[in-house]
């Protein structure tokens, strides 16, 4: 069984321009949370999905982090415009059922780079 | 106070020992705990989930839980090299609907050959 996969891996791009990072979860999951680690700092929740819908979107640091879930399967979060603090590793992670605290799975990663 | 404490490390043991591994939280909603592994550059992996109060084992592995507490722990007993690592501690709890993990920034382990 394929685990959860993000791409890019890595991601380097100036202030102020867009980025677009994807997650797709491990197959037949409905939740979908995403994560961040910024240097020297915990790994903090972001936002999670249940199938298509946001279910808490309450760690979206600003209105400049958009994210998606259509169809429910991949997800994409877009950073526009990036600024320098939005550097750090955003994790993906996915759990199968919905209203239980279930094993998260997480995803290698995407390193953002905000020059 | 910051919602999930870990001594950050480095902790070193030498091989076979036992690496001893400490967590709290400051939520007393909080109702599932884990403990996860993570080799640099590389994801998150889950080593042990505990809901309950006390102990519980996994091969090498064993999680206590002291609700009352708020203290978490983590042995590894005969620690291998390839246990070197940071391990996470988070904790989740619902909310909005959703059981989000609250990570600590993590222990890292060096087991000495």
């Amino acid at each position: 069984e394929a685990g959860v996969t993000q791409f890019p891996s890595h991601s380097v791009i100036e202030k102020g321009q867009t980025v677009t990072l994807r997650c797709d979860p491990i197959s037949g999951h409905d939740n979908l949370y995403w994560y961040r680690r910024v240097m020297g700092k915990e790994i903090k929740f972001l936002l999670h999905f249940v199938k298509e819908s946001k279910q808490d979107e309450s760690g979206m640091p600003n209105n400049r982090f958009l994210a998606e879930r259509t169809g429910g399967t991949y997800s994409t979060l877009k950073v526009q415009p990036a600024e320098l603090e939005d550097s750090g590793v955003y994790f993906c992670a996915s759990s199968q059922r919905t209203g239980v605290p279930e094993t998260q799975y997480f995803g290698p990663g995407t390193r953002l780079l905000v020059l | 106070q910051k919602e999930v404490e870990q001594n950050s490390g480095p902790l070193s043991v030498p091989e076979g020992a036992i690496a001893s591994l400490n967590c709290t939280y400051s939520d007393r909603v909080s109702q599932s705990f884990f403990w996860y592994r993570q080799y640099s550059g590389k994801s998150p992996e889950l080593i042990m989930s505990i809901y309950s109060n006390g102990d519980k084992e996994d091969g090498r592995f064993t999680a206590q839980l002291n609700k009352a507490s708020q203290y978490v722990s983590l042995l590894i007993r005969d620690s291998q090299p390839s246990d070197s690592a940071t391990y996470l501690c988070a904790v989740s709890r619902p909310g909005a609907g959703s059981y989000q993990l609250t990570f600590g920034k993590g222990t890292k382990l060096s087991v000495i050959p």
